[in-house]
């Protein structure tokens, strides 16, 4: 099974700055099912990124997902107040696995 | 729209069987390239998944829980119905059902959750 390392574990920073989060698989995946959420408390997760760079619809272009491999990341340009949450990685093989998550805090 | 509602238990004790439903609405269970899978996450935890039903080919379960876990659907009532037998305190989680895209591998809507906890 593939393990998804995600760090940092938290992000503390400011609105309007830039953030990048991380996600390492145990081994080489497949770009094509990778997907980063987000997810706020008391609320449901949200997609944001699908098949690596793609974003679902209505996410704002300030996230930009990339990477290949073993290493994918998630960028945040201009953080805005409601960014600030959970994110977690996915990649869809044999099963779903998740990452861990990466607390982004407002600083 | 695309809505799930997740709807059952919060306290189970150990040994019993945990019965979770999810009701949909807004996509059709005919449509052979979406699901719904179950997914949780125990306090402080990652999120597991544990299982897919699609209309088309049956169910797929996690390996860890395959024992235990039976996805089923009543397509009348638009629910997917999870049971998960013999609970232990290690079951304690909230526990999400989602849309599963089988061509993108995403899950693109999901549900609040519920938070279920097997306590004696």
């Amino acid at each position: 099974e593939i393990v998804l390392t995600q760090s940092p574990g938290t992000l503390s920073l400011s609105p309007g700055e830039g953030a990048t989060l991380s996600c390492r698989a145990s081994q080489s995946v497949s770009s094509g099912y990778f997907a980063w959420y987000q997810h706020k408390p008391g609320q449901a997760p949200r997609l944001l990124i699908y098949d690596t760079s793609r974003r679902a619809t209505g996410i704002p272009d300030r996230f930009t997902g990339g990477g290949s491999g073993t290493d994918f990341t998630l960028t945040i340009s201009r953080l805005e107040p409601e960014d600030f949450a959970v994110y977690f990685c996915q990649h869809y093989g044999s099963s779903p696995t998740f990452g861990q998550g990466t607390r982004l805090e407002i600083k | 729209q695309v809505t799930l509602k997740e709807s059952g238990p919060v306290l189970v004790k150990p040994t019993e069987t945990l019965t979770l439903t999810c009701t949909v609405s807004g996509f059709s269970f005919s449509n052979a390239r979406m699901g719904v899978s179950w997914i949780r996450q125990p306090p402080g935890k990652a999120l597991e998944w544990l299982g897919n039903i699609y209309s088309s080919d049956g169910e797929s379960y996690s390996t860890a829980l395959k024992s235990r876990l039976t996805i089923s659907k009543d397509t009348s009532k638009s629910q997917v119905v999870l049971t998960l037998t013999n609970v232990d305190p290690l079951d304690t989680a909230t526990y999400f059902c989602a849309r599963i895209d089988r061509w993108l591998g995403d899950f693109d809507y999901w549900g609040l959750g519920i938070l279920v906890t097997v306590s004696s």
